[in-house]
């Protein structure tokens, strides 16, 4: 069974700050999702990464994908109420043909 | 249309009862799946359909049935449930070739309660 272990699993911070979370697994993937879930809601597709080293920007939100596919960061800069959700990354196996969840984190943004 | 429609979106069900959970996609994806989610968990795998064939079913208990009538309905039938089945069931669907297997797009779920 491949394991992804995110870190931090709850984060609380204050608008304006910047944060990092992390997604870590000792099975390499050939691509790497991250997803946001609001409750009582599905998760939604913020981005995939596919090639090592990769890194991805959608306005406040930077992704990186570890060199050996193994890790990815979600970096958030000048946090909003708005971010505020929990974050999934999710890494899909090729041979098992299965995307695998990590544990999660919590974000709460304060105004 | 690139929405995953689910209903209902709240069930309250007894252990007795007989219920189906519905999700409908028009993107035109080929592969759709069945996932469980407790309260601040990750989703877990149940079920995924291949062009309407169910190619993974993750040890599900029976009281679970799939059902893929077509390739933009997905369907799960309950009965007998227990009261550890309570739990947000998401559905999802991909393409299914390819890198675009690998994006699913994930409906609001159904909120299930089992009394």
């Amino acid at each position: 069974t491949q394991l992804l272990e995110q870190s931090p699993q709850f984060l609380s911070i204050q608008e304006g700050e910047n944060l990092t979370v992390y997604c870590n697994s000792s099975s390499v993937f050939s691509s790497l999702q991250w997803y946001r879930q609001e409750p009582g809601e599905g998760p939604v597709l913020l981005v995939t990464v596919v090639t090592g080293g990769e890194v991805k920007k959608l306005k406040r939100l930077t992704f990186q994908f570890g060199d050996a596919r193994k890790d990815s960061s979600l970096h958030i800069t000048a946090a909003q109420p708005g971010d505020t959700g929990l974050y999934l990354c999710a890494g899909y196996s090729g041979s098992a043909r299965q995307l695998t969840f990590g544990s999660g984190t919590q974000l709460t943004v304060l105004p | 249309d690139t929405e995953v429609t689910q209903t209902p979106k709240h069930l309250v069900m007894g252990m007795t009862n007989k219920k189906s959970l519905k999700c409908e996609q028009h993107m035109g994806h080929r592969a759709m799946y069945w996932y469980k989610q407790k309260a601040k968990k990750p989703p877990e795998l149940m079920f995924v359909y291949s062009y309407e064939k169910l190619s993974i079913n993750e040890s599900v208990p029976s009281r679970f049935s799939p059902e893929c009538p077509n390739s933009s309905l997905l369907n799960l039938h309950l009965h007998a449930l227990q009261p550890e089945d309570s739990a947000l069931y998401l559905c999802a669907s991909s393409q299914d070739r390819g890198r675009e297997r690998e994006k699913l797009f994930f409906g609001s779920g159904t909120q299930l309660s089992v009394l």
